[in-house]
């Protein structure tokens, strides 16, 4: 299994700030991949992030909202931008654990953010 | 597309004792992954079990076993002699294994509490 750290673990935020995200894997992965889960909801995938390529965005989500870096294969940011209280959310991030994309995801702690 | 169902929002069992939670999930492949993830208030996300839909042999961790009924597209999880670490959400997930990308699809999960 793959060890996964988050920072920040959680901040409040003012309406039309942003904040990015970070995730650090212990070894490192091909795909990783940014989850939200709303207040007593499921979780939903953001993009799928490969390290020298673009974020792939899930439908309903947009660059220019959630821009993402991924400089390498330990390695990836996630940015709220201009944020509204409708992104108070908990952000994870994932890998999977083998080299195969069919593997296993492991999960970071998340970020727990919360937009006044 | 496939849509993972939890049909139990909040689901109690006393110490000791067993229970089942229940998943169905609807999909037009024949090859796949079922999962069962659990979520404790730390809103760490833990792997409990996992299944290979091609396996006939329903999976096994210890207390943790599974029924997976792939005519009926069912995967319940069964917990036996309960402890009180056990309570938090549990999700069942769902990952094609055609897709080389992430496609992991989460129910809307069960809430286990474990009265002492």
């Amino acid at each position: 299994s793959a060890v996964i750290s988050q920072k920040p673990s959680r901040d409040i935020c003012q309406r039309g700030t942003s904040l990015t995200i970070q995730c650090q894997v212990d070894s490192q992965v091909t795909m990783m991949f940014w989850y939200r889960q709303q207040p007593g909801q499921s979780l939903t995938l953001i993009a799928t992030a490969n390290q020298g390529s673009e974020a792939t965005y899930e439908s309903g989500f947009v660059i220019d909202k959630f821009p993402i870096s991924r400089p390498n294969l330990t390695f990836s940011t996630l940015t709220v931008s201009n944020m509204s209280p409708e992104d108070s959310s908990i952000y994870l991030c994932s890998v999977n654990g083998g080299q195969l994309s069919t593997d296993t995801q492991y999960f970071g702690p998340g970020t727990r953010l919360t937009v006044l | 597309a496939q849509t993972v169902t939890q049909s139990q929002p909040e689901m109690s069992v006393q110490e000791a004792e067993t229970v089942t939670l229940s998943c169905t999930y609807d999909t037009s492949e024949s090859d796949y992954y079922l999962f069962w993830y659990k979520q404790p208030p730390s809103r760490q996300m833990i792997l409990v079990i996992r299944q290979e839909a091609y396996k006939q042999q329903n999976a096994t961790e210890n207390r943790f076993s599974v029924n997976f009924q792939k005519a009926a597209k069912s995967f319940s999880l069964k917990i036996s002699d309960s402890q009180l670490g056990d309570a938090a959400m549990y999700f069942c997930a769902y990952r094609s294994a055609y897709n080389n990308n992430n496609d992991m699809r989460f129910g809307a999960g069960t809430r286990l509490t474990v009265k002492p």
